[in-house]
């Protein structure tokens, strides 16, 4: 375990269907971090949460919505997805957006958009 | 725009060779750098990172990378490989925002 801990691991989900990606980290950092890992591309940052404050959101389509209710939880939300959704989503964590000495990275859930 | 480059996409070595792999940042101020390494089914995580001071860094599992200001670059090495080795690796630089590579696929064959 890293202390950055993503539910589900695997997740299969219809275009239609409405699902929430979880991440919870007990290392005292107040940033957290959506990543998108595509096979064949560089990761991605999606969003970036600092101190529960949204501070970057990289033209995300709005179908993917992140919600941040304090420093230890961060959910990703799901809504009408595409096939091309389907990717491992990373969760990270650091100390603040600005000190960044490294992230914690979760296991990642693997999103299969069907 | 700050970015990173590596410079293979996919390596074959077999055991006991010797491992570099290339990465090149483009940053004009203060950099940090960073190796990251995704074991299969596994998570990202911290090979070794450089801050300042000594431009060798040594990290975990017998990793080292050497920051070359000049050349802007931070390569990743290992004298011998081992095929518990066999993963992504990602370098990664903050400058004004922290961005990765897109990371090079090491096999390591037995």
């Amino acid at each position: 375990e890293t202390g950055v801990t993503q539910t589900p691991r695997h997740l299969v989900m219809g275009m239609t269907n409405k699902k929430s990606l979880k991440c919870e980290q007990h290392l005292g950092h107040n940033a957290m971090y959506w990543y998108k890992q595509s096979a064949k591309k560089p990761l991605e940052l999606m969003f970036v949460y600092n101190f529960k404050e949204q501070t970057e959101n990289n033209s995300v389509p709005s179908r993917f919505s992140p919600e941040c209710p304090n420093s230890s939880h961060l959910f990703l939300h799901l809504h009408t997805l595409q096939p091309e959704d389907s990717a491992l989503y990373l969760c990270a964590s650091s100390q603040d957006r600005n000190t960044p000495y490294g992230y914690t990275f979760g296991s990642g859930t693997r999103l299969t958009v069907v | 725009a700050q970015s990173v480059s590596q410079h293979n996409h996919h390596v074959i070595l077999s055991e006991a060779a010797s491992l570099e792999l290339g990465c090149n940042y483009s940053y004009g101020g203060t950099v940090n750098l960073f190796w990251y390494v995704q074991y299969p089914g596994q998570h990202l995580q911290l090979l070794l990172k450089y801050f300042s001071g000594d431009p060798l860094v040594k990290g975990i599992k017998g990793f080292e990378a050497e920051f070359i200001k000049s050349k802007f670059s931070f390569n990743l090495r290992k004298p011998s490989v081992q095929w518990s080795d066999t993963a992504e690796y990602f370098c990664a630089a903050y400058g004004q925002n922290f961005v990765f590579g897109p990371g090079t696929r090491l096999s390591v064959l037995p």
